[in-house]
């Protein structure tokens, strides 16, 4: 079963505006990681958040981790055409060192022109 | 580096042929991994290995078979295709002790 749902499934934005995403995953995690997929391709790692951690950046790139909620948000400012793609994020559990993931059904971002 | 390279992009299967998927990374990567995307389920796990020789099931398992004899190569095998196989398959792979996981550019299926 998928530990992960996002939220919403479909986003459509205007080039300029902000875009939020929210994952929701079920159990403890170690991590969490969003990913980028754009349409035919594969997926590319766009960050990871520890369960110690409450907020990271890259770039545009914004990272909420509420463990007590058992969510995250990403959020992408002021959004570009080319940010159109859908996005996942992923959970990582257990104590095991190898990364073995757990992917959420992600968010389709559309941004137009 | 190439990374993660699978072969072939796209493939269409009869219901009961068999055929091998071929995953190939030069990262140096020990933790390889197959996923299957279907419309509206995300990612799945099928199979994953740790290193040469060692292999485990993912979520769903049924109907693939792996092998991991090196480092580089890790190829799923559909054993008997099914129209439920029909999907897009990627291969991934990390370092031990990082969770950031590398993608191929996935395989498009089809069984008939």
């Amino acid at each position: 079963s998928q530990q992960g749902e996002e939220d919403p499934q479909a986003l459509s934005i205007q080039e300029g505006e902000n875009a939020t995403m929210n994952c929701s995953y079920k159990t403890s995690i170690n991590n969490l990681q969003w990913y980028r997929q754009n349409s035919g391709r594969g997926l590319v790692h766009l960050i990871l958040i520890r369960s110690n951690e409450r907020e990271k950046h890259s770039g545009r790139l914004r990272v909420t981790l509420d463990t007590s909620k058992k969510s995250s948000s990403l959020l992408i400012t002021a959004s570009r055409a080319a940010d159109t793609a859908s996005y996942f994020c992923a959970t990582k559990s257990g104590g095991t060192s190898y990364g073995k993931l757990t992917f959420g059904q992600g968010t389709i971002l559309t941004v137009h022109p | 580096n190439a990374g993660v390279t699978q072969t072939p992009k796209f493939q269409v299967l009869k219901t009961g042929q068999s055929m091998t998927l071929q995953c190939a990374q030069d990262m140096n990567h020990e933790y390889m991994s197959w996923y299957r995307q279907d419309p509206g389920m995300g990612l799945r796990l099928i199979h994953y290995s740790v290193g040469a020789g060692i292999t485990d099931q993912g979520e769903v398992p049924n109907g693939y078979n792996v092998s991991r004899s090196t480092t580089e190569d890790f190829p799923l095998r559909l054993l008997s295709a099914a129209p439920s196989q029909t999907s897009v398959y990627f291969c991934a792979s990390s370092y031990t002790g990082t969770d950031t996981q590398y993608f191929g550019p996935g395989t498009r299926l089809t069984v008939l």
